[in-house]
């Protein structure tokens, strides 16, 4: 089982939706979370931390299931530009340097 | 302020060539990592290095070489390229404490 996994999608949903991706994960020593953004052919950016009372930026929340080994990401009101892969990241304690990543899921916002 | 710099943006390849990719960053950061990126397979640490000095592996470091050779540098060697080496390379460095890694453009690499 891969440490980090992902539903690669693809996502379609017309503009001003709502989607949400789950991201789930194999550690449970796992300590800190992330969600990238990585557009066609770019590098990978940082989207947001994920906090254990989960958080939100914005259109974006981000919320984190410990007991279930999860964390979600929600858009609300999709636009156009939020067309992209979504990347989940996982640090886990005792190599805090060594980011795992997911695969990514892709999502495709339509007129 | 650059961040991070990578070069070559593209390179091709003959198998059995050699190669050096280069990477820099400015953000004063103490650990740069290289991965690679192919469909469907998402991204691979291949080396990194936690400080100047230092260098360990990653996922997939078989057929590659790495030297950190100062703090702002860290660069990946292809000895003799394989056709299995075509990919896009991407460099990174890491903002320690919030564990944000900031990367580089990539170089997408072919080898024929």
């Amino acid at each position: 089982r891969k440490e980090v996994e992902q539903d690669p999608g693809p996502f379609n949903v017309p503009e001003g939706a709502t989607v949400a991706f789950n991201c789930t994960y194999s550690n449970s020593a796992s300590q800190s979370f992330f969600w990238y953004r990585q557009d066609c052919r770019k590098e990978p950016k940082l989207l947001m931390s994920v906090y254990s009372s989960g958080n939100e930026d914005g259109r974006f929340t981000a919320q984190l299931n410990r007991a279930s080994q999860y964390i979600s990401l929600l858009i609300r009101d999709s636009k156009l530009s939020d067309s992209a892969t979504y990347l989940c990241v996982v640090v886990n304690a005792g190599n805090n340097r060594k980011l795992i990543w997911g695969l990514g899921t892709s999502l495709a916002v339509n007129p | 302020n650059a961040g991070v710099t990578q070069t070559p943006k593209f390179q091709v390849l003959k198998t059995g060539q050699s190669m050096t990719l280069q990477c820099a960053q400015d953000m004063n950061h103490n650990s740069m990592y290289w991965y690679r990126q192919d469909p469907g397979m998402g991204l691979r640490l291949i080396y990194y290095s936690a400080s100047e000095g230092t260098t360990d592996k990653g996922e997939v470091p078989n057929g590659y070489n790495v030297s950190r050779l100062n703090k702002r540098e860290f660069s990946l060697r292809l000895e003799s390229a394989a056709p299995s080496q075509t990919s896009v390379y991407f460099c990174a460095s890491l903002r320690e404490g919030q564990y944000e890694q900031y990367f580089g453009p990539g170089t997408r690499l072919t080898v024929t």
